[in-house]
């Protein structure tokens, strides 16, 4: 079986640009979630989605939006992208949103 | 912020047990101990999870106090591919992870 799929791996973008990163979740899976991890630091939660709502959000700027789609794949936008933005992009499935959560291997971005 | 508290590093031999502990001191009634690793740049990985009782699977034993203020996750044989950090993690159901800094666990031969 497919796991959490991400895409892309890498990515180099520019201050100012926009980015969106796109996940796959589990199949069967409804929930999915966000999370940065910067070098040096362990993840930290953007959002959770379970059903296409959004269920949690973390101490995020408003840059920052996702959606969760029909199919439960979820997209991840960052706006205005600043250098701090630089992080490994998290995406994990679970079932429910109540289970265990299984991560993908992640987006590297750069912002230059 | 994470409600757990974990050392900064261990060390162990290949083929022994490697007994890494967390505590948790704050965690309530309703709240499951949660262990993932992460191997350099790959994304986290689930091994155990549990409420009260002791848990055991193919990766891990998880060991949980009787007063749930800590608990110790056990890999029995510990290989080089073991290496990686450890995140000890306090949950409710449904709600997100909050990770913290974690153990960093190095097998050595």
């Amino acid at each position: 079986d497919a796991g959490v799929t991400q895409s892309p791996t890498h990515l180099i973008k520019t201050r100012g640009q926009q980015v969106t990163l796109r996940c796959s979740p589990i199949s069967g899976h409804k929930s999915v979630s966000w999370y940065q991890q910067v070098l040096g630091q362990g993840p930290q939660f953007i959002f959770q989605y379970y059903e296409k709502e959004e269920r949690g959000r973390g101490n995020f700027p408003d840059r920052f939006s996702a959606r969760q789609f029909p199919n439960y794949s979820s997209e991840l936008n960052v706006n205005a992208l600043l250098l701090g933005d630089s992080a490994l992009y998290l995406c994990a499935s679970s079932f429910r949103g109540d289970t265990e959560a299984f991560f993908g291997q992640g987006t590297r971005l750069t912002v230059v | 912020d994470a409600k757990t508290t974990q050392p900064t590093s261990m060390d162990c031999a290949e083929g022994r047990a490697a007994n890494l502990p967390c505590n948790h001191s704050t965690i309530s009634g309703n709240e499951y101990v949660y262990w993932y690793r992460q191997i350099h740049s790959q994304g986290p990985q689930y091994i155990i999870h549990g409420l009260k009782n002791n848990e055991t699977n193919e990766m891990a034993s998880l060991i949980i106090t009787e007063d749930r203020k800590s608990s110790t996750l056990i890999l029995p044989h510990a290989t080089l591919r073991d290496t990686a950090v450890y995140y000890c993690i306090v949950r409710e159901a449904g709600t997100a992870l909050i990770f913290g800094k974690g153990t960093t666990l190095s097998v050595s031969s």
